[in-house]
């Protein structure tokens, strides 16, 4: 599976521009970056998903470099309830596996 | 998007008994399911991969005869904890895969439940 690297935390001030960082250096040409989220004691929430162009959605926006070796999520206007876990994942056949995510912390 | 359900929220149960999960997807077919498991603090764990009308495929180390899953129709699939002992304890949670022809796959998860074994 190809595996990913993502900040432990990450603090965000409520109005600003969120951008969390991922690399997935071993990514093969036909694996899709996804985005999930998850709220303390939920389910995880499905954000946007990508293979090689530069998606947007009412959620966010994901970045792809050219050699998509790595991506970047953007929220585009936080808010205190956009604190979450945030799992940057690479998805491997029909499976989803979760890594440690990165825990953003919108503060107002 | 898509809505998955899962009932109930959360159980307690007595060491040695057993407790069924369901898992529903409310607004579309799901032809795969997927059970979770997760830990304090931790990250999600893949148990299994269920297939409506086939057996579940389980990760390693999961034992099946445990943790067993049913998916008998396109909306519902059950997981049951046989014998449940304290560290079974956790957030269980399921997804379900919404699959278009031509397009990746999206997966939908469920509110989770929250099992505790006394």
């Amino acid at each position: 599976d190809a595996k990913t690297t993502q900040p432990t935390s990450m603090d965000c001030a409520e109005g600003r521009a969120a951008n969390l960082p991922c690399n997935h250096s071993t990514i093969s040409g036909n694996e899709y970056v996804y985005w999930y989220r998850q709220i303390h004691s939920q389910g995880p929430q499905y954000i946007i998903h990508g293979l090689k162009n530069n998606e947007t959605n009412e959620m966010a926006s994901l970045i792809i470099t050219e050699d998509r070796k790595s991506s970047t999520l953007i929220l585009p206007h936080a808010t205190l309830r956009d604190t979450a876990v945030y799992y940057c994942i690479v998805k491997y056949g029909n499976k989803l596996v979760f890594g440690a995510g990165t825990i953003l912390r919108v503060k107002s | 998007g898509a809505v998955v359900s899962q009932h109930p929220s959360w159980v307690i149960c007595k060491s040695g008994t057993s407790v069924k999960i369901e898992c529903r997807s409310l607004d579309f077919q799901a032809t795969t399911m997927f059970w979770y498991r997760q830990f304090p603090k931790q990250s999600l764990m893949l148990m299994a991969t269920s297939n409506e009308g086939s057996k579940a495929t389980y990760e390693q180390g999961v034992e099946k005869d445990k943790f067993l899953i049913n998916h008998a129709s396109l909306t519902l699939s059950t997981l049951t904890v046989t014998s449940a002992h304290p560290e079974d304890s956790s957030f269980y949670i399921c997804s379900a895969e919404e699959g278009q022809f031509f397009r990746s796959y999206e997966q939908y998860f469920g509110p989770g439940t929250r099992l505790t074994v006394t």
